[in-house]
């Protein structure tokens, strides 16, 4: 499995566009890039999924460059509401078959 | 929809103690995760069913960990005798591969405290 690394933590101000950064250096050609977040005392929820340039839907977009080694979440005007930890998953696009690792995830907080 | 049930969703305990944490996945799919999280090691998945079957079961901590499925709609994650250690918030997780994107759907967790 393809292993990310995302920063530990981040910081923004309300109203701001937020960019969480992910890098997948080992990415396989059939791995999908899928991003999750998580409020304090609940599961993980579903964000975005892409494979390859970007995705937008009503939550979020994901930027992925042509080489796909690292995508980016972009959060537009953020609010208090978004103050969670957001995960990126690498894995293949039969996510039964896969392990799907979670990490360390990315705490951000939303400062008023 | 329902979605994803755990029960419970608190459980204090003492150490040797049984502890059994159920799960009811969304109706109709064929995927079924038990995930374990703390401070320390994040988010690990524990095991994995398909259709019933475990698939992947190489999470599970130790022999003291086991995982059922006897049908669609249940599964119970066991730990016997429990440990302090073993405190932890315990998710429960469906999918179906009739999913374009593979998206996980998670229970609210079991918030588990052995003493």
């Amino acid at each position: 499995l393809a292993k990310t690394t995302q920063p530990i933590s981040m910081d923004s101000y309300e109203g701001q566009e937020v960019n969480i950064t992910c890098s997948h250096n080992n990415i396989a050609t059939n791995d999908y890039i899928t991003w999750y977040q998580q409020f304090p005392s609940q599961g993980p929820r579903f964000i975005i999924q892409g494979y390859k340039t970007k995705v937008t839907n009503e939550v979020a977009s994901l930027f992925i460059p042509a080489d796909r080694k690292s995508s980016t979440l972009s959060l537009p005007r953020v609010s208090l509401s978004d103050t969670a930890v957001y995960y990126c998953l690498v894995g293949g696009d039969n996510f039964g078959n896969e392990k799907l690792t979670f990490g360390t995830g990315t705490r951000l907080t939303i400062i008023p | 929809d329902a979605g994803v049930i755990q029960s419970p969703r608190h459980e204090v305990t003492e150490m040797g103690q049984e502890v059994t944490l159920r799960c009811k996945p969304i109706s109709g799919h064929d995927y079924l995760f038990w995930y374990r999280q703390t401070m320390m090691r994040g988010l690990e998945l524990l095991i994995y069913f398909n259709n019933n079957v475990p698939i992947d079961d190489s999470g599970m901590p130790e022999d003291r960990f086991s995982a059922k499925m006897p049908n669609a709609s249940f599964s119970t994650l066991k730990i016997q005798p429990s440990e302090p250690r073993d405190s932890a918030v315990y998710f429960c997780a469906s999918s179906t591969t009739n999913s374009n994107t593979g998206e996980l759907f998670f229970g609210e967790g079991s918030r588990l405290t052995v003493l």
